[in-house]
């Protein structure tokens, strides 16, 4: 099974600033890495797939980056919004696993 | 407008089953693939189970193979989940996942979830 770690676990930020929020992999997982948002008391939303392709709608403020084990999601400049959980997933092979996750506070 | 809408949680004491329900609208159901996706506070989000748009391929993790079944009635809109031998570790929020375009294993939109409750 592939280990997905997420750091830091949590990240306080004011609005405006750059967000970069980390998933690293225990074997390569090529570019087979989404990234997701959970807001409070809501399901997960799709905002990366393959490391890098934004999700259809998904602001042009969230990029990721990366491919084998280190991947990367970019917040250029936090809104209030983006107050949330963000987890990253594989889809290298069976079991599909998530990371952890990163809370993202706003100051 | 997509939406998924899960139904069939509740309390359930170990080693009893359940049965969850997704219903499906807004898109053509019978071309994606669909999945169950739960949340459990040991575990965080975990994949259960995915199935092909017609029902040809479905996977399941380890840790429900042989308790859980993932199930689809294209004619109907719906996915299911046949629950059984449920375990306490098996409590958590569970959510139906449509497969986002044509790919199997990136999941968007999500339901809202139901809650599963495994305890004596």
């Amino acid at each position: 099974e592939i280990v997905l770690t997420q750091s830091p676990a949590t990240l306080s930020l004011s609005p405006g600033e750059r967000a970069t929020l980390s998933c690293r992999a225990s074997q390569n997982v090529n570019n087979y890495l989404a990234w997701y948002q959970q807001k409070p008391g809501q399901a997960p939303r799709l905002l990366i797939y393959d490391a890098s392709n934004r999700a259809t709608g998904i602001p042009a403020r969230f990029s990721g980056s990366g491919s084998g084990t280190d991947f990367t999601l970019t917040i250029s400049s936090l809104e209030p919004e983006d107050c949330a959980v963000y987890y990253c997933q594989h889809r290298r092979n069976w079991p599909l696993t998530f990371g952890g996750g990163t809370k993202v506070e706003i100051k | 407008e997509v939406q998924l809408v899960e139904s069939g949680g509740g309390l359930v004491q170990p080693g009893g089953s359940l049965r969850l329900s997704c219903a499906a609208s807004g898109f053509t159901f019978s071309s994606h693939w669909m999945a169950w996706v739960r949340q459990t506070p040991g575990k965080g989000l975990e994949w259960v189970a995915n199935i092909r748009h017609d029902g040809g391929q479905i996977f399941y993790a380890d840790s429900v193979k042989g308790r859980f079944t993932i199930s689809r009635d294209n004619a109907k809109n719906s996915l299911y989940l046949q629950m059984n031998i449920l375990r306490a570790e098996d409590t958590g929020l569970y959510y139906c996942a449509r497969g986002y375009e044509t790919q199997a294993n990136w999941f968007d939109p999500w339901g809202q979830g139901t809650l599963v409750a495994v305890s004596s």
